[in-house]
């Protein structure tokens, strides 16, 4: 079984679409997290959930909004995509959130707009 | 505020030959040291981490890693490298009391036959 999933794994879209991508985690955890990889691989945190709370939230456009329903999912939706939107989003999934533990990374949505 | 240098984008090493991947980082507060490798198409997986005690930590396949904090390094070795291992590198931290995790900018590692 897979322990952090995201779907869809790859997303092709217009400019000005909305868009969202899922994650869900079957480890237990209770802080999730996004990451966005451009495409020189820099990994940049942009959202942190622990127990469906927000904990962190970077410097990142308000058409990003994360939700969560339970703790094992975090689900991120883009309104207005830019072409500067292209990357790769990781989500990641962690104990309790501390800064010693591990963090899990599902496979990547491999986001391209158009 | 915290930060983490890569020194080297690229490393090409020949098969079986050693390699060092170099990690230099800053914090104002006591850290916590991560090695991530990601695999061509797949997300990130610990490699290895240091948190406390001993300074050289150890990964199951091959890997070691040094904590120095007087140069404030964490450069990974590796004795014998395998085509296997090609893969883009990690080198993260994060603070005490912190949840936010830092990483660099990756160090692409190409083992060459």
């Amino acid at each position: 079984d897979t322990a952090v999933s995201q779907t869809p794994k790859y997303l092709v879209t217009q400019m000005g679409n909305d868009k969202s991508i899922k994650c869900e985690q079957n480890l237990g955890h209770d802080t999730m997290y996004w990451y966005k990889q451009d495409s020189k691989k820099f990994l940049k945190i942009m959202f942190s959930y622990n127990n469906k709370e927000l904990i962190i939230n970077e410097t990142v456009p308000n058409r990003f909004s994360p939700k969560s329903p339970d703790k094992a999912h975090l689900n991120l939706h883009i309104n207005s995509l830019e072409l500067g939107d292209s990357a790769v989003y990781f989500c990641a999934s962690s104990q309790f959130g501390r800064a010693e533990e591990t963090q899990y990374f599902g496979p990547g949505t491999r986001l391209l707009v158009l | 505020a915290q930060s983490v240098t890569q020194l080297d984008s690229q490393v090409p090493v020949f098969e079986e030959a050693p390699v060092e991947l170099r990690c230099n980082y800053s914090s104002s507060v006591s850290v916590y040291l991560f090695w991530y490798v990601q695999y061509p198409n797949q997300g990130l997986q610990l490699l290895l981490k240091y948190l406390s005690g001993s300074t050289l930590v150890e990964s199951i396949n091959g890997f070691e890693a040094e904590f120095n904090k007087s140069q404030t390094s964490f450069h990974l070795r590796k004795p014998s490298v395998h085509i296997s291992d090609t893969a883009e590198y990690f080198c993260a931290v994060s603070g005490a009391g912190s949840y936010q995790l830092t990483f660099g900018k990756g160090t692409k590692l190409s083992v060459i036959p």
